[in-house]
């Protein structure tokens, strides 16, 4: 069975660091983008980036380019998201997920369809 | 960077009816689009994706159109589980943009 499993709920006070990981199981690692998602408490589902285990190609959303570091351990089959000082604005869910690409009339396309169970993040003093 | 609308925002809606989403994308992403759900307390689901494929798995109620900038997703007839957050994602950009969300509720 394809399966991201991340690691479990985080509670930390403003200016603590925290890595969260996700760990793939079932397929190739090293042959799918893994992405990061944050949902804030009540809100909608935000792109942070992406990373290709394979070579550890990472790519960031503007929002979020020196906020985080995404990276990947690939002999443990495991991506990572991270941050150096915690704010009380990064309280959310982070979900991981694996980008799968289809072919579909001779056009490559790309869907989330793996997806973590995701990992809560309280940042609170 | 790909800005992305969603409307309505929310709809309230009876089992058995025709449900349309609406995702509107800043500029043309051909069929660069997917289509998730959401239930409360649980990950997304990937149901759509190149604007009109079904994901494996999902039942074939489900059905999403269009290209360009203007998409939709239909329901054909609303089961009791299809209560729930539908988001639509571009996939033109590696910046994968999702759109607000459209909350599905039990009228």
């Amino acid at each position: 069975e394809v399966q991201l499993v991340q690691s479990g709920a985080e509670v930390k006070k403003p200016g603590e660091s925290l890595k969260i990981s996700c760990k793939g199981s079932g397929y190739s690692f090293t042959s799918y983008w893994i992405g990061w998602v944050r949902q804030m408490p009540g809100k909608g589902l935000e792109w942070m980036g992406i990373i290709y285990p394979g070579d550890s190609d990472t790519r960031y959303s503007p929002s979020f380019q020196g906020q985080v570091t995404i990276s990947a351990d690939k002999s443990i089959s495991t991506a990572y998201l991270q941050w150096s000082s915690l704010k009380a604005s990064d309280t959310a869910m982070y979900y991981c997920a694996r980008l799968r690409e289809y072919s579909s009339s001779s056009h490559y396309y790309y869907g989330m369809d793996v997806w973590g169970q995701g990992t809560t993040v309280t940042v609170s003093s | 960077d790909i800005q992305m609308t969603q409307s309505p925002s929310s709809l309230s809606a009876s089992v058995g009816d025709r449900v349309t989403i609406t995702c509107r994308a800043s500029q043309s992403i051909s069929s660069y689009l997917n289509w998730y759900q959401q239930k409360p307390g649980k990950a997304p689901k990937l149901l759509i994706y190149a604007a009109s494929s079904l994901q494996s798995g999902v039942p074939s109620r489900f059905s999403g159109s269009g290209s360009g900038t203007d998409f939709t997703l239909t329901i054909s007839s609303l089961q009791p589980e299809d209560f729930a957050t539908y988001y639509c994602q571009q996939s033109y950009s590696t910046l994968g943009t999702f759109g607000p969300g459209t909350k599905v509720d039990i009228k």
